[in-house]
């Protein structure tokens, strides 16, 4: 297992599309994260999947966005019609069940709105 | 709520000074998590160290060394004799044990960009 992937690296979009990013956490790993980051500032959390049940989201997550672990696999985060201020870093995330650990976070989708 | 602050937000240094980059954290858990990740230009952000509430002890790994002082709400972090491959970003983050649904999300602070210049 090389860690956790994260498709595609860059993804440029014009205003009023929607975008589709995924997410391959560690294969044993039963919790998964999404974050934000933007420039200069450090990762704030998005939502959080236990296996395939979504069980947390940021109020940062508006309606536009929604997210989804089918199987308990991998996960999407789709945003629809995308804003200038989607335009940030999003990290995923996965750890094992104790979830005291830490995480093992991904390269990140770099998100560009134009 | 939880809360992190990194006050440095850029630090340059020389190569093989010692730099310090501090963090001071808020939380009203007994129990939560502190860990420090850096993030290097390639934007991935690498794990280095965990500490759990009742663990004051410092830690030291390598060149690296962490001093946990629960007095001040504090988790330093100390690079002695750096080097230029240490340049990156270094952010501080908190983990309660009781935040939300169990999910023991990260809260981070804004980050402290290190520069070591040769």
């Amino acid at each position: 297992d090389t860690g956790v992937s994260q498709d595609p690296r860059h993804k440029i979009t014009k205003r009023g599309q929607n975008v589709t990013f995924r997410c391959d956490p560690i294969s044993e790993h039963n919790r998964l994260y999404w974050y934000r980051q933007t420039l200069g500032q450090g990762p704030e959390f998005l939502t959080y999947f236990q296996n395939e049940a979504q069980l947390e989201k940021s109020r940062l997550l508006s309606d536009r966005f929604s997210a989804e672990r089918p199987k308990g696999s991998f996960s999407t985060l789709e945003i629809q019609r995308t804003e200038q201020g989607d335009s940030a870093m999003y990290l995923c995330a996965s750890s094992p069940n104790t979830g005291t650990y830490g995480y093992t976070f991904g390269s990140g989708t770099r998100l560009t709105v134009v | 709520a939880q809360k992190v602050t990194q006050a440095q937000t850029e630090i340059s240094v020389v190569e093989k000074e010692d730099v310090t980059l501090d963090c001071v954290y808020e939380t009203r858990d007994t129990t939560y998590y502190l860990f420090w990740y850096k993030q290097p230009p390639s934007g991935e952000l690498v794990f280095l160290i965990r500490r759990n509430s009742f663990d004051e002890q410092n830690e030291i790994s390598g060149r690296y060394s962490w001093n946990f002082q629960k007095s001040t709400s504090s988790f330093n972090f100390t690079i002695t004799a750096s080097q230029v491959v240490d340049s990156a970003v270094y952010f501080c983050a908190l983990s309660e044990e009781y935040s939300g649904a169990g999910s023991y999300q990260l809260t981070f602070g804004k980050g402290t960009k290190l520069s070591v210049i040769p």
